[in-house]
């Protein structure tokens, strides 16, 4: 158990509609991070948030945003679905900027399928 | 383009059998190299950093190296239990924020 809350677990979309999705951070985590994990692939860094602001961007369109909050919650919003966005997307919060001072927390998930 | 790759995809063992997985990497500007678990349907779970060539680590069966182009995960008599897919995942200095993941190894462990 990492403290790392997602919402929802499963949800199904179609195409050319928007989603958001939810994390909780573990408490005192100040930074968290969005990856999508296709299946059968491993994670892809979407971005990171550290204390509200953007920290960072993987290879994403600007439909893929988010936000994070003073309580360090966050969400990833994801708009104009496309088929391709099916996948399990991954919060994972951390106690410092960057990862390489420690290890992410994952949460278990949000798995997203768009019809 | 900074890379991790991953060997072999997938794995199967007979309880009690020791293997090794493997995960290469872009050579230049490594920053930490993260060994993670994941279950089906599941979150990875952090296993081990390592940040230097030589370094080992060691968690029950498991135990982690770290060479100049390369990371071994060992499983020294494995049980069921330790079925997973095991990610490898390195930091490097063009992006201090980001694991760049390999694809992993879907492990099975039968009794």
């Amino acid at each position: 158990e990492t403290g790392v809350t997602q919402s929802p677990t499963h949800l199904i979309k179609t195409r050319g509609q928007q989603v958001t999705l939810r994390c909780s951070s573990q408490s005192g985590h100040n930074t968290v991070s969005w990856y999508q994990q296709a299946l059968g692939q491993g994670p892809q860094f979407i971005f990171q948030y550290y204390r509200e602001e953007e920290n960072g961007r993987g290879n994403f369109p600007p439909r893929f945003s988010g936000l994070q909050f003073p309580n360090y919650s966050s969400e990833l919003n994801v708009n104009a679905l496309e088929l391709d966005d099916s996948a399990l997307y991954l919060c994972a919060s951390s106690l410092v900027r960057g990862v390489i001072a420690g290890e992410l927390f994952f949460g278990e998930g949000s798995r997203l399928t768009v019809l | 383009e900074d890379q991790v790759t991953q060997s072999p995809e997938a794995l199967r063992l007979q309880e009690g059998e020791s293997s090794s997985l493997n995960c290469s990497y872009t050579v230049s500007g490594l920053r930490g190299l993260f060994w993670y678990r994941q279950d089906p349907g599941k979150g990875p779970e952090f296993l081990f950093t390592l940040y230097s060539a030589g370094e080992e680590k060691e968690k029950e069966r498991l135990k982690a190296t770290l060479t100049k182009k390369e990371s071994f995960l060992h499983i020294t008599a494995p049980k069921p239990e330790d079925s997973a897919t095991y990610l490898c995942a390195a930091v490097f200095s063009g992006g201090y924020n980001k694991l760049i993941f390999g694809a992993g190894t879907r492990l099975a462990v039968h009794p």
